[in-house]
């Protein structure tokens, strides 16, 4: 069975440009999360999305924001690039989450320099 | 503020040991723990969990305590082997808080041969 995967890989952008991170979650988990780590940190959450609707963020800038496709998978897009976005950003996936907790999976992440 | 502390940044172990990781936590509306290992450029890999209902889990060389009236979590492995040189975060969940997942910064743990 496939895993969480990502893409780009690495991504560098200038300051001010925009940044789109991809991410397909395992086959039949329906809940898609982005988290960032930046250097020196530990995980921090953005984003979660289920069922292609915004369910939670974390405490972040609307310049963070991202969907979820019909396929379950997900974009996150980075607008107005500062170069304390860079960071490796991590995307995850569980089942539906619903009355019993559901662990999440991550995938390889992308590398994203703002220079 | 960090809701999930890991203290110690690192740790060294001789291989065959065993390695303690410690993990503490603030908001009592955790009801779910988690233990994930990061190789460097990998992410995150699921390791092991356990409900604030009980207070141990155990998988193989792994298990995971839980001290809910101290708020503090601690995940040994046993035998320690070489392999498990890692950043291992310790993470928390609240069924009332959406589900999300709020990480510790992580404890690197080397193992010595």
């Amino acid at each position: 069975e496939a895993g969480v995967t990502q893409s780009p890989t690495h991504l560098i952008k200038t300051r001010g440009q925009q940044a789109t991170l991809r991410c397909s979650p395992i086959s039949g988990h329906t809940s898609v999360y982005w988290y960032q780590q930046a250097l020196g940190l530990g995980l921090q959450f953005l984003l979660w999305y289920d069922e292609g609707e915004e369910r939670n963020r974390g405490n972040f800038p609307p310049r963070f924001s991202g969907r979820q496709f019909p396929n379950y998978s997900s974009e996150l897009n980075v607008n107005a690039l500062e170069l304390e976005d860079s960071a490796l950003y991590l995307c995850a996936s569980s089942l539906a989450p619903g009355g019993t907790p559901y662990e999440q999976y991550f995938g390889p992440g992308t590398r994203l320099t703002v220079t | 503020d960090q809701q999930v502390k890991q203290n110690s940044p690192s740790l060294s172990v001789q291989e065959g040991r065993i390695s303690i990781l410690n993990c503490d936590y603030t908001n009592s509306m955790f009801d779910y723990f988690l233990w994930y290992k990061k190789y460097p450029a990998e992410g995150p890999t699921f390791l092991i969990s356990i409900s604030s209902i009980k207070d141990k889990n155990e998988d193989g060389r792994f298990t995971v305590f839980l001290n809910k009236s101290a708020k503090h979590l601690s995940l040994h492995i046993v035998p320690s082997q070489p392999g498990d040189s890692a950043v291992y975060f310790c993470a928390a969940s609240a069924f009332r808080a959406a589900r999300q997942l709020t990480f510790g910064s992580g404890t690197q743990l080397t193992v010595l041969p």
